[in-house]
């Protein structure tokens, strides 16, 4: 298996709701990321979990709630969002540790839309 | 903070040799060069990386200056698959945060 999956794959929400996505990943990989994506931008890191501590927060808004149960599942816990925060969500991982030359996995991203 | 300069766009013929280029002119000596590519609708897949040498893999060739501060992907035989944006990213090492620095990508469009 060497693939990241993400669900779900679309997501509309409310102002006020609560929502969750998750992303899995089954290579064995032991560095998680998550990323967000505006239409025709590169996407700007959010998070990044290292052997599932969390090594890297890009100052991104509480609202916004990262968590790794274990080493194969990664979650992004939504809450109170804006409507600018409406974006492609990409979760992504790498064999061991962040950066240099490890290559990175991506998913196929959750397309997010808060209304 | 260091960066990736690319053209914003640029157009192939199917079949023919395509050299995209990305300036990184404040590169530190210890981040890696990567490039990864991105279909309509799906995440970046990864392309190639190098430290210093060019590279070659079944994908595609990196060509790295000697001061490196400049790269290409070459793309030896374009085909319509290979239309997508292109990312120009320095891979910092893990000691100094690991994190890839995106460029703003090229849209590659390839013609029949």
């Amino acid at each position: 298996d060497t693939e990241v999956t993400q669900t779900p794959k679309h997501l509309v929400m409310g102002m006020t709701n609560k929502k969750s996505l998750k992303c899995e990943q089954h290579m064995g990989h032991r560095a998680m990321y998550w990323y967000k994506q505006k239409a025709k931008k590169p996407p700007e890191l959010m998070f990044v979990y290292s052997y599932e501590k969390l090594s890297i927060n890009e100052s991104v808004p509480s609202r916004f709630s990262p968590e790794c149960p274990n080493s194969s599942l990664l979650n992004l816990h939504l809450h109170a969002l804006q409507p600018e925060d409406s974006a492609l969500y990409l979760c992504a991982s790498s064999q061991r540790g962040t950066g240099g030359r490890n290559e990175q996995f991506f998913g196929p991203g959750t397309r997010l839309t808060v209304l | 903070d260091a960066k990736t300069t690319q053209p914003n766009s640029m157009e192939s013929n199917e079949e023919e040799p395509v050299h995209l280029p990305c300036n990184h002119s404040t590169i530190s000596g210890t981040d890696y060069i990567h490039w990864y590519r991105q279909l309509p609708s799906q995440g970046p897949e990864y392309v190639i990386h190098g430290l210093t040498s060019n590279v070659n893999n079944r994908m595609a060739s990196l060509a790295i200056a000697e001061d490196r501060k400049s790269s290409t992907l070459i793309l030896h035989r374009a085909t319509l698959r290979d239309a997508a944006v292109y990312y120009c990213i320095l891979s910092r090492p893990y000691n100094q945060g690991g994190k890839l620095i995106f460029g703003q990508g090229t849209e590659l469009s390839v013609k029949p």
